[in-house]
């Protein structure tokens, strides 16, 4: 069974440009998140997503971050414009879904955006 | 808001010793409780999964216990390796598909 897949796996950039990361979950995992993880510290939950639609978003920063699943399958994090303290490692992960007697959630590789 | 407190230092032992982990909670308690292993560069891997109606789970070395009076989870690592030496993360969730949100990790060393 192929894991999460995530790209590109490192990235630097000025602030003020703008990135986006993609992630191809498992196949048939419903539920996708988005984590960021700060260097000495836990993933911190940006977004989640049932199939397309959005579970939650709360601690997104909505007005540089965006993120889409479409056709429920891959997403897309972005963001624009990038600060300095966006550094860190971006991670993907999926999970069964709703329903499932299995909740627990298979990562990615993760990528590290570097903003300089 | 919901807050997890894990050891913020570093766990160093001996080869062969049992370690011991903590990961409080505050607040309800949740559905699920996880744990995850993290070796640098890594994403997080799944190790155990808890349920609130749980108090106890095993799988090979590894222990997980529950306990929702003391809202603390321990986990337990049995004749500790080398190779056992990781982040490990607790993470919970509050129902079937909510949010899963993870505490900032215990460091562990396993010195031969």
């Amino acid at each position: 069974e192929a894991g999460v897949a995530q790209s590109p796996r490192y990235k630097i950039i000025e602030k003020r440009q703008s990135v986006a990361f993609w992630c191809n979950p498992i196949s048939g995992h419903a539920t996708l998140y988005w984590y960021q993880q700060i260097l000495g510290q836990g993933p911190k939950l940006l977004i989640q997503f049932q199939n397309n639609g959005v579970v939650d978003d709360s601690q997104l920063p909505k007005d540089r971050f965006s993120a889409e699943r479409l056709k429920g399958v891959d997403s897309t994090l972005k963001i624009q414009p990038a600060k300095l303290e966006d550094s860190a490692v971006y991670l993907c992960a999926s999970s069964l879904g709703t329903g499932s007697r299995r909740p627990e959630a298979f990562f990615g590789q993760g990528t590290r955006l570097t903003v300089v | 808001s919901q807050k997890i407190e894990q050891n913020s230092e570093a766990l160093n032992i001996q080869e062969g010793k049992t370690a011991t982990l903590t990961c409080n909670y505050t607040n309800y308690s949740p559905a699920y409780l996880q744990w995850y292993r993290q070796d640098p560069g890594r994403g997080p891997v799944f190790l155990l999964l808890i349920r609130e109606n749980e108090k106890e789970k095993r799988k090979e070395r590894l222990k997980v216990t529950f306990d929702t009076t003391l809202k603390q989870s321990l986990f337990h690592i049995t004749a500790s390796q080398p190779a056992d030496s990781a982040t490990y993360l607790c993470a919970l969730s509050y129902n079937q598909g909510g949010k899963l949100i993870f505490g900032q990790g215990t460091e562990l060393s396993v010195k031969p």
